[in-house]
């Protein structure tokens, strides 16, 4: 089954506590990207990548890492996490960025104390 | 930078009435997508319209892009409870890269 997976789901942390949430994806895709959702302002990109080794910031980069080292892995890291990051972060990938359906993991909801 | 607004923010409407949401960017759109969001979900792709004008249809959802490739909109027909979620257009802008700019969001209640 074509999936996105996200671990974990839910996570509550404190506040300078490194942590990394894991995205993988099972579908031979190029493009992986990192999203946040908060209320009211929609879903902001964080990261994206292109393929191995080639990422980019989106809009709302600032606090968080990404690596792509292999193809169907794309995880996401919060060096020293802050409760401004407190939010819905969903991972998506997709064949290409905007020719292909863009498909998105669960979503993991992170709370920062 | 890039802007990407949708109206309404919330809707709610009686089971079989009509619904559309507008997306409205700052700039010129390369493409837009629209995705659908069950509550407490993830956001699953809909459809993707790329020609200036363009119109598609997915049975009682039809999506336009504006002519001026700035504006977009989703109607939904005769609404039933299954269409209950956040519908939130993305785009990419003619100089962003592959960078994507997602909505604000319109939640829609139906009423049985």
């Amino acid at each position: 089954e074509a999936q996105v997976t996200q671990n974990p789901r839910y996570l509550i942390t404190v506040t300078g506590k490194k942590l990394t949430v894991t995205c993988s994806q099972n579908m031979n895709h190029e493009y992986m990207s990192w999203y946040r959702q908060d209320p009211g302002l929609g879903l902001r990109q964080i990261y994206y990548s292109m393929n191995v080794e080639v990422t980019d910031k989106g809009d709302v980069p600032e606090g968080y890492k990404v690596s792509r080292k292999e193809k169907r892995n794309f995880p996401l890291i919060l060096e020293s996490p802050s409760p401004n990051q407190t939010s819905l972060y969903f991972c998506a990938s997709s064949l290409y960025p905007f020719t292909d359906t863009q498909y998105f993991g669960p979503g993991t909801r992170l709370t920062v104390l | 930078g890039q802007q990407v607004m949708q109206i309404p923010q919330y809707q709610h409407v009686q089971e079989g009435e009509d619904f559309t949401t507008y997306c409205n960017s700052s700039t010129t759109l390369s493409n837009i997508q629209w995705y659908k969001q069950r509550p407490g979900g993830h956001p699953v792709f809909l459809i993707q319209l790329v020609k200036s004008g363009e119109v598609k249809k997915q049975k009682r959802l039809t999506f336009q892009f504006g002519e001026a490739k700035k504006n977009s909109s989703l109607h939904i027909t005769a609404t039933q409870t299954t269409d209950v979620g956040t519908y939130f257009c993305a785009g990419q802008g003619p100089n962003t890269g592959n960078q994507f700019y997602f909505g604000t969001g319109t939640s829609l209640t139906v009423i049985p």
